[in-house]
């Protein structure tokens, strides 16, 4: 059974920079699709990227360019950093993989179980 | 206007049936879309219940009862989640979500209470 898990700091201050990494155990990174979406408090869900192990990434308009993510293929691990942060970054981050139901039909099936990300000085 | 819109809550009976709508931005068509859906318990991350594309398209998430069920309805430009025989722990945020435009879109989410 895949399982991905969530890592970083819980608190993180105005403008500076988000790091977090999600670890998959139970499966491989290669060949998936994987990315990360958020969940302000008592809000809905919103999409942030997401990359296929190849290489091939996109990212939601909304962040485009404060978005970077990466992946460790040795670690089995990958990571998001977001950029310039304010307090409307506070949210749950959860990484996630989606899978592929033949040609460009994808849905997401493994959620790590999210991490809170508070904004604040 | 949101690519895809769901009521913010809906109240139905234990035992009855609920049908979740997504309803689709003006000009874009829901027969091209595939649409899936997920429940989220509170503190819990969402969990995959099935996705929608068409009547022999469609799938359900491991484990999840063949009481949840998808379908379109045209009519309305809206993928459909119907919840039949429904149970207290079926109680929770029901959120679809899509691919347009080269970007993941979810609706809104959907608060159901069972009574």
């Amino acid at each position: 059974q895949v399982q991905l898990q969530e890592s970083g700091p819980g608190l993180v201050k105005p403008s500076e920079t988000l790091s977090l990494t999600c670890t998959v155990s139970g499966g491989s990174i290669s060949g998936f699709y994987w990315g990360w979406i958020r969940q302000p408090p008592g809000k809905g869900l919103d999409w942030i990227g997401n990359f296929y192990q190849s290489g091939s990434a996109g990212n939601s308009p909304s962040f485009q360019s404060r978005v970077t993510m990466s992946v460790d293929t040795s670690k089995n691990q990958f990571s998001l950093r977001l950029g310039s942060l304010t307090a409307a970054d506070t949210a749950v981050y959860f990484c996630a993989r989606w899978t592929n139901c033949g040609g460009d039909c994808y849905y997401l099936e493994y959620w790590g179980q999210g991490t809170l990300v508070t904004v604040s000085s | 206007q949101a690519v895809l819109t769901q009521p913010s809550s809906l109240s139905a009976s234990r035992g009855a049936s609920a049908s979740l709508t997504c309803t689709l931005r003006s000009g874009i068509n829901v027969g091209a879309y595939m649409i899936s859906w997920y429940q989220q318990r509170p503190g819990s991350p969402p969990q995959f219940l099935l996705r929608y594309m068409s009547d022999s398209d469609k799938q359900r998430g491991s484990g999840v009862p063949r009481r949840f069920s998808g379908s379109k309805d045209a009519s309305a430009n809206a993928g459909i989640l119907l919840i039949s025989g429904l149970q207290s722990e079926d109680e929770a945020d029901y959120y679809c979500m899509t691919w347009h435009s080269s970007a993941w879109v979810f609706g809104g989410g959907t608060k159901l209470t069972v009574l």
